[in-house]
């Protein structure tokens, strides 16, 4: 059974503050990790797809590192903003002849002004 | 930018109903899926279908449930006897290969 763990499940910061959190997953038959935000009510966005341990990956002030050896991701949010109040999900492909995605909870993030 | 849609947004069954989830993905995507949450929990794989077939399932995935992609272009989730634990928010999805997946916007069904 692949697990996928994400921490901490929920988390508050004032406008402006740096936050970062984390996705760990099986660091065997890795495909891909996934990121995610999922604002209510609306369709989870595609973040970011990693691939390549190593990878780094940024869209604006947001930005994710992937280590398959380890087995963990971390999603940075520079400069938070009221606007990044969501939830942020990962998900997990394995290799092994499956393509289906395998999630985390997700990390509830609430941005105060 | 294209969408994945998915009709009703909320649909409210009795138990033992059948339900029709209903999905348009992006047009020009080959591979389909739905997954669910259950409030509280993560969200879980149901199916994958590509070429016209399912190609992938999970445990959840049992006889009350079928899919089916009857015109091109809309692609559906059957229950056929709801059951109370099947009240979630059902997501689809498609994606032009095996990954790069575009989310729907869900379906909240609520078994009563």
């Amino acid at each position: 059974i692949l697990n996928v763990e994400q921490s901490p499940q929920s988390l508050h910061v004032q406008e402006g503050d740096s936050t970062n959190f984390t996705c760990s997953f099986p660091s065997s038959n890795f495909y891909a990790l996934h990121w995610y935000r999922w604002e209510t009510a609306k369709s989870p966005e595609a973040l970011f797809v990693m691939t390549l341990n190593g990878d780094e990956k940024k869209k604006g002030r947001i930005s994710a590192t992937l280590n398959t050896k380890e087995g963990y991701s971390y999603l940075y949010i520079k400069g938070s903003q009221p606007e990044d109040s969501a939830t942020y999900l990962c998900a997990f492909t394995s290799g092994a002849g499956s393509y289906q995605l395998t999630f985390g909870k997700g990390t509830k993030l609430s941005v105060i002004p | 930018e294209p969408e994945v849609t998915q009709t009703p947004s909320h649909q409210v069954t009795q138990m033992g109903q059948e339900v029709i989830l209903r999905c348009v993905p992006i047009s020009n995507h080959l591979y389909f899926y739905w997954y669910r949450q259950i409030l509280g929990q993560k969200v879980e794989f149901l199916v994958s279908f590509y070429n016209n077939e399912i190609s992938e399932k999970s445990e959840i995935f049992d006889d009350q449930f079928s899919v089916e992609r009857p015109d091109g272009s809309n692609f559906t989730l059957k229950i056929r006897s709801t059951k109370l634990e099947d009240s979630a928010m059902y997501f689809c999805a498609s994606s032009p290969r095996s990954y790069g997946y575009t989310f729907g916007s869900g379906t909240r069904l609520t078994v009563v």
